[in-house]
């Protein structure tokens, strides 16, 4: 089976400082991908970052940045000069391999309020 | 380029009441997904389609649910008859056959209350 936990109910963090936001994964298959989603008030899904298994290199985005430990199974998200837009609840997600087709396994969440 | 579109957006019901949610994803996208998402939690797949195909609907509780993707483009979500747990956000997502992280493309969501 497949599992994303993410620890963090909520988080606060000052404007323009830097943010991690955790995850860490369960899964027995080799080949997975990993992802996070943003989630404003508006409801809609925004996808970030993603992560392969096979990837050496950790995954950049912009001000977003993954921080791939795969002994660790943790795919913690940085978030890079925080601004007040970034205040929302973020989401990380696993998909599988083959086994699993392209279903994403979604952790609980982490709020995140970017204070001024 | 348009985003995933679903309708409505709001919808609030009497329990025992059918409902039904409409979903139009990217243009070219294949496959089409329809999550479940409670307050304060991740969304749950309820079903995947691979063109007109329900792929995975193992999560569907299929005494009340159903769906369908006639063409294979355009899909419907239905609730019949609701009940007072069925409420939540319903969100619809898809994803192109070949991109570089077979990544999901969400909508808005239908947020449903059933009173």
């Amino acid at each position: 089976a497949q599992k994303i936990t993410q620890t963090q109910p909520g988080m606060f963090v000052q404007e323009k400082e830097a943010v991690t936001l955790d995850c860490t994964y369960d899964t027995s298959d080799p080949s997975y991908g990993l992802f996070w989603y943003k989630q404003p008030s508006s409801g809609e899904m925004i996808f970030l970052i993603y992560q392969g298994s096979y990837d050496q290199q950790n995954a950049t985005e912009g001000r977003y940045s993954l921080n791939f430990q795969k002994a660790r199974k943790s795919a913690n998200l940085v978030i890079s000069a925080s601004q007040l837009g970034d205040s929302a609840m973020y989401f990380c997600a696993m998909r599988g391999g083959m086994e699993y087709g392209n279903k994403l396994v979604f952790g609980a969440g982490t709020i995140l309020r970017v204070k001024s | 380029e348009a985003g995933v579109v679903q309708s409505p957006r709001y919808k609030i019901i009497e329990k025992k009441q059918p409902v039904a949610f409409w979903c139009n994803p990217i243009s070219g996208h294949n496959t089409l997904y329809w999550y479940l998402q409670n307050l304060g939690q991740g969304p749950e797949l309820l079903i995947r389609y691979e063109n007109e195909e329900a792929v995975d609907d193992s999560q569907l509780p299929k005494d009340r649910f159903s769906a369908e993707r006639l063409k294979g483009v355009d899909s419907t979500l239905k609730i019949q008859p609701a009940e007072l747990g069925d409420s939540a956000v319903y969100l619809c997502a898809s994803s192109p056959t070949r991109s570089p992280y077979n990544e999901q493309f969400f909508g808005p969501g239908t947020r449903l209350t059933v009173l």
